[in-house]
């Protein structure tokens, strides 16, 4: 059974940083890209980041670019998300989700997502 | 940026009906277009890819059509468990990769 576990949110204020992560188990991990997407409280979903199984791609959506950090341990089946200069609009769960083949931009699998809240 | 429009913002419909779901493209995305189903305090779920495909699964009740930017969900008999948000995502390019602003499904 695949399972993705997401840890490291919290309550952080503006221009900090939070690291998440995110192990996945009951699948090849290196196979997959994985990436991360965001819901902020009572809206939709937005993408924010990817990296392909081995590392050599990173995706970013631009409004994190140059902000948040996507890399992955394969040896420990996990993907981690560095979230530096955190700004107020940043504040959502964020998921890790599992794409359905090498890189094909769907994802098959979720974790149950993390909070990470933005604030003073 | 291919940007998603779902229609209807929220449908009312009751079990047992049929349910009719929209999802427009801002440009042509092919087929590149994925449905997914979020309940409250959950994950989103997959039910289609490729605009047509059921993901391991989904019930049969679902089912995905359209090419260009124009696509539907349709689910053929509403079951109570399947009242919920929807999304459409597009793949086609990215990144970024784009969802739709979703539509809620709720019992009428």
């Amino acid at each position: 059974e695949v399972q993705l576990l997401e840890s490291g949110g919290g309550l952080v204020q503006p221009g900090g940083s939070l690291r998440l992560s995110c192990e996945g188990s009951g699948f090849t991990f290196s196979n997959h890209a994985m990436n991360w997407v965001r819901q902020a409280p009572g809206k939709g979903l937005e993408w924010v980041s990817g990296i392909t199984g081995n590392s050599l791609s990173t995706y970013y959506l631009d409004s994190v670019r140059g902000r948040f950090t996507v890399f992955r341990d394969n040896s420990k089946s996990t993907v981690f998300l560095q979230m530096n200069s955190l700004r107020a609009e940043d504040t959502a769960v964020y998921f890790c989700a599992k794409d359905i083949d090498w890189n094909e931009g769907a994802f098959d699998h979720w974790g149950q997502g993390t909070l990470v809240t933005v604030s003073s | 940026e291919i940007v998603l429009t779902q229609s209807p913002a929220t449908l009312s419909l009751s079990p047992g009906e049929r349910a009719t779901l929209s999802c427009r493209a801002s440009q042509t995305i092919i087929n590149y277009l994925v449905w997914y189903q979020q309940k409250p305090g959950q994950a989103p779920r997959l039910l289609i890819y490729d605009a047509s495909n059921r993901a391991t699964g989904t019930p049969d009740r679902f089912s995905g059509s359209g090419s260009g930017t124009d696509f539907t969900l349709t689910i053929s008999s509403l079951e109570p468990e399947d009242f919920a948000v929807y999304y459409c995502q597009q793949r086609s390019t990215w990144p970024p990769l784009t969802f739709g602003g979703g539509t809620t499904l709720e019992i009428k």
